[in-house]
């Protein structure tokens, strides 16, 4: 089973700011199936990224992902109150899925 | 509009089973992939399996194997899972979730299992 790890844990800045997480994998990952997911408090995910850089349908285009092979990033400009999330990597590999423990954005 | 609307919050006793359901519409269920997904309460998302619902074929996390089931009912668009033997550590909402593109795009809106004695 692959595991992701994400960092940081939490991150706190400022509305205009530029966000950016992290996701490690355990072994490598087809860019195909790395996908990134925002939880808002209360609310099931949300789909922003699919094969590792192709924004959902919806998402704005401050949210943007890259990566390859076992490092993959989510970044996300111009930050906006509303961005206030867990933001969630996910993988997946011979039929088996996991997700990263998550990253919390706040924002100030 | 595809819709994916799940059963609602249950209370079980440690040792029973519960089963939970999510009926889709909006779309034909056998064309996609259905998964379960949960989250305890403050913690992140766990994955737990899948159906291909034209086959019936299914794939777990070996964390579930033998304790966890998905089966679907395609005359009535639901799919359902199943959690056997439950634990304090199994309360948690439970998510259905239906791939699109390469990931989960269409979502349940959580079912609540809490297991107290």
């Amino acid at each position: 089973e692959i595991v992701l790890t994400q960092s940081p844990g939490t991150l706190s800045l400022s509305p205009g700011e530029s966000a950016t997480l992290s996701c490690r994998a355990s072994q490598s990952v087809s860019s195909n199936y790395l996908a990134w997911y925002q939880q808002k408090l209360g609310q099931a995910p949300r789909l922003l990224i699919y094969g590792a850089s192709n924004r959902a349908t919806g998402i704005p285009d401050r949210f943007s992902g890259s990566g390859s092979g076992t490092d993959f990033t989510l970044t996300i400009r111009r930050l906006d109150p509303e961005d206030s999330a867990v933001y969630y990597c996910q993988q997946y590999s011979d039929a088996l899925w996991t997700f990263g423990q998550g990253t919390k954005v706040e924002i100030k | 509009q595809v819709q994916l609307v799940q059963s609602g919050a249950e209370v079980k006793k440690p040792g029973a089973s519960v089963k939970v359901s999510c009926k889709a519409s909006g779309y034909t269920l056998t064309e996609y992939y259905m998964h379960w997904v949960r989250q305890a309460p403050g913690q992140g998302l766990e994955w737990m399996g899948w159906i291909n619902p034209i086959s019936g074929a299914t794939k777990y996390a070996q964390k579930f194997q033998g304790r966890v089931s998905i089966n679907t009912d395609t005359s009535i668009s639901t799919v359902y899972v199943e959690v056997s033997s439950l634990r304090s550590d199994d309360t948690a909402v439970y998510y259905c979730a239906r791939e699109k593109i390469r990931g989960l795009y269409y979502w349940g809106q959580g079912t609540l299992v809490t297991v107290s004695s």
